[in-house]
């Protein structure tokens, strides 16, 4: 099965800093990986993908991911870190085991940016 | 933002009672979801369809139910709701492709007393 892991639950990070939040994956095959940001009391909201191509993929609001084969990782980056970024982040594969290609999504990472 | 909503934002109900959590999308998409985000944020797939009259269970057993007579809504039924339905409700959909992002409402969010 399909499943990714993000292995911290919450990360800290000052305002203007770069920022990066951590996934790691497991598939078989070619993954499709996906970055959702959460803002309190809302949904999900999808900020980039990878599918195939650049290693690096950019997406909204600056963020950017960064895929590793090797390393089977996918990283979520900001050059520099804003407020308005503190938010929940979840890491997202596609399951190709199934018909229906469903996300299976990690457990989260909320991200603190201070002032 | 998405053109997906769901009705109501918050509920609060008593054990027994039947509930329906309202979930439209005005894009067009086949593919509608139903998540539960429990208090510790992780999220469970419990129901998906691939277009009209398909439904079919996802990874977290759920004994609500879900119907989807129209493309654009795919309401979730508890028949008989009990405490540990209190969570939060996030309806999604998709274009079928392969690769096609999640596009997920504002939640339910549910307290059942």
């Amino acid at each position: 099965a399909q499943s990714v892991a993000q292995p911290e639950d919450q990360v800290n990070v000052a305002e203007g800093n770069p920022l990066t939040v951590k996934c790691t994956y497991s598939v078989s095959g070619n993954p499709y990986l996906f970055w959702y940001v959460q803002y309190p009391n809302r949904g999900l909201q999808f900020l980039l993908k990878y599918i195939t191509g650049d290693n690096l993929v950019k997406g909204s609001y600056g963020f950017e991911a960064e895929f590793n084969k090797s390393q089977t990782s996918f990283h979520l980056k900001k050059p520099s870190a804003l407020v308005s970024d503190s938010a929940l982040y979840f890491c997202a594969v596609r399951d190709i085991d199934t018909g229906f290609q469903k996300l299976v999504f990690g457990t989260g990472t909320r991200l603190l940016v201070s002032p | 933002e998405a053109d997906i909503y769901q009705t109501p934002r918050y509920l609060v109900i008593g054990t027994g009672k039947k509930i329906t959590l309202e979930c439209s999308q005005t894009m067009g998409h086949d593919k509608m979801y139903w998540y539960q985000q429990d208090p510790g944020m992780e999220l469970h797939l419990i129901h998906y369809s691939y277009g009209v009259n398909s439904t079919e269970k996802g990874d977290l057993s759920s004994e609500s139910t879900v119907s989807r007579i129209r493309t654009e809504h795919f309401p979730l039924t508890l028949e008989s709701a009990r405490p540990s339905h209190t969570s939060q409700y996030l309806c999604a959909s998709s274009h079928r492709e392969y690769g096609s992002p999640l596009h997920f409402g504002n939640g339910t969010r549910l307290t059942v007393t």
